[in-house]
């Protein structure tokens, strides 16, 4: 049970464009429709931003965008804004009921 | 509207027993899986535990199985999870979160599990 790793830290502009990766294995994010992306403001419980790797609940605007390649997720953020700046983390299904987590990586906007 | 809400945090020492609950509203409990997540003070997301909504079947992460027990009461519309020989590493606030065929899409607020002597 190992967790995904993604980038500590990403910065971008306003109204810039940035994506932050997902790395797994051939054992989740490789084998499973089952990425999903939250994106957690300080002091605040996380919220869903994608799931089924590419999928966005409603409510998220179509600016959050997931896309996944072999065992690789990414999640871009499209038009930075201001509200945008906070951690977000990928999570995958594992296999045998387990899901795994990403150390998180914290947006700037600059 | 959704709403869960975490109780029964706090301090206890190493070796300690603690069981948190979490009360589900505004939406068909029994319908639903749940799971509980951990995030350790300044540290990320861990997936800690799953129950179904039929309590079987039930799995764990390996930092906590044979510890740590989950389990829910459809018809008070809670889910719990008993955690006895807690270690300082267990320090975390610990979420309920409502699984469904979105992804974990509801959370509670947390709730503070401090282990110190």
């Amino acid at each position: 049970q190992s967790a995904l790793t993604q980038p500590a830290s990403v910065s971008g502009s306003l109204g810039q464009s940035i994506s932050i990766s997902c790395t797994g294995t051939s054992s989740d994010i490789g084998s499973y429709n089952f990425v999903s992306w939250y994106q957690q403001h300080p002091g605040k419980a996380p919220k869903l931003m994608i799931y089924e790797d590419s999928k966005r609940p409603s409510g998220v605007f179509n600016r959050f965008f997931g896309s996944k390649s072999g065992n690789t997720a990414s999640l871009t953020i499209s038009g930075l804004q201001a509200e945008d700046e906070a951690d977000y983390y990928c999570c995958s299904y594992a296999g045998s009921g387990i899901w795994v987590f990403g150390g998180g990586t914290t947006l700037t906007v600059l | 509207e959704v709403r869960l809400v975490e109780s029964g945090g706090g301090l206890v020492q190493p070796g300690g027993s603690l069981r948190l609950s979490c009360a589900a509203s505004g939406f068909t409990f029994s319908g639903y899986s749940m799971t509980w997540v951990r995030q350790a003070p300044g540290k990320g997301l861990e997936w800690i535990s799953y129950i179904s909504s039929t309590s079987s079947p039930i799995h764990y992460a390996d930092s906590v199985e044979g510890r740590f027990t989950i389990s829910r009461d459809n018809v008070r519309n809670s889910l719990y999870v008993q955690m006895n020989s807690l270690r300082e590493e267990d320090t975390a606030v610990y979420y309920c979160v409502r699984e469904s065929a979105y992804g974990f899409d509801y959370w509670g607020q947390g709730a503070l599990v401090t282990v110190s002597s």
